[in-house]
């Protein structure tokens, strides 16, 4: 099945400055790949996402690229600012087989 | 509220009792998925209805889990003889057919088994 490995497990930035996540998936057949901030105690909430037909989308200060051939994606979210501190989970999916990573903890300091 | 919601928020059982819980998707959503998740962790796919089909099933599944959707619309998932290693946040989402995969979660149900 699908394995998904996510990195950094922490991360942490000063306000203003650029941050990037990555992830790696196994399964070349995956062809939708979301990710979700998870603020403590509150549910996954879908930040953007792209399909493999897509190789990078954009949504103001958040980016996603896909590189099918090397089997990874990656978030970068630029003027960080202290409210984007939270867990952010990548995800692959073929279908409606979704399967996660572990998650990133990002800190941004003020 | 529109969103997905879930019943109870918080569950506290003692070991070996049966816990049930219920989750209510967004209402134009076919498609139902639960999920597991542990501190740390991201969430673990448990089950996945399209309808009130249930058309997978995680190994992570013993024979302990249920889960059904008998109209098409809510689901429950329920855990007999629960174990202190089922203490976690058992997520449910919806999705709709188009687009395929956008999935929204509902709050959590947290269950502590003691």
């Amino acid at each position: 099945g699908e394995n998904v490995e996510q990195h950094p497990s922490t991360l942490s930035v000063q306000e203003g400055d650029s941050a990037v996540i990555k992830c790696t998936y196994s399964d070349s057949a995956s062809n939708y790949f979301p990710w979700y901030k998870q603020e403590l105690g509150k549910r996954p909430q879908l930040i953007i996402d792209i399909r493999s037909n897509v190789g990078e989308k954009k949504d103001q200060r958040i980016a996603v690229t896909l590189n099918k051939t090397a089997k990874h994606f990656s978030l970068h979210i630029t003027e960080t600012q202290p409210e984007d501190s939270a867990v952010y989970f990548c995800a692959a999916s073929m279908n409606n087989d979704m399967r996660f990573g572990a998650g990133t903890r990002l800190t941004v300091k003020p | 509220d529109t969103g997905v919601s879930q019943d109870p928020r918080h569950k506290i059982t003692k070991r070996g009792q049966n816990v049930t819980f219920r989750c209510d998707p967004i209402s134009e959503h076919n498609r139902l998925y639960w999920y597991r998740q542990t501190l740390g962790q991201g969430p673990e796919f448990l089950t996945y209805f399209q309808n009130e089909a249930q058309l997978e099933k995680s190994r992570l599944l013993s024979d302990r889990f249920s889960a059904e959707r008998p109209k098409g619309s809510f689901s429950t998932l329920e855990i007999q003889r629960t174990e202190q290693g089922d203490s976690a946040m058992y997520l449910c989402a919806s999705s709709s057919r188009e687009p395929a995969g956008e999935q929204y979660f509902g709050p959590g149900t947290r269950l502590t088994v003691t």
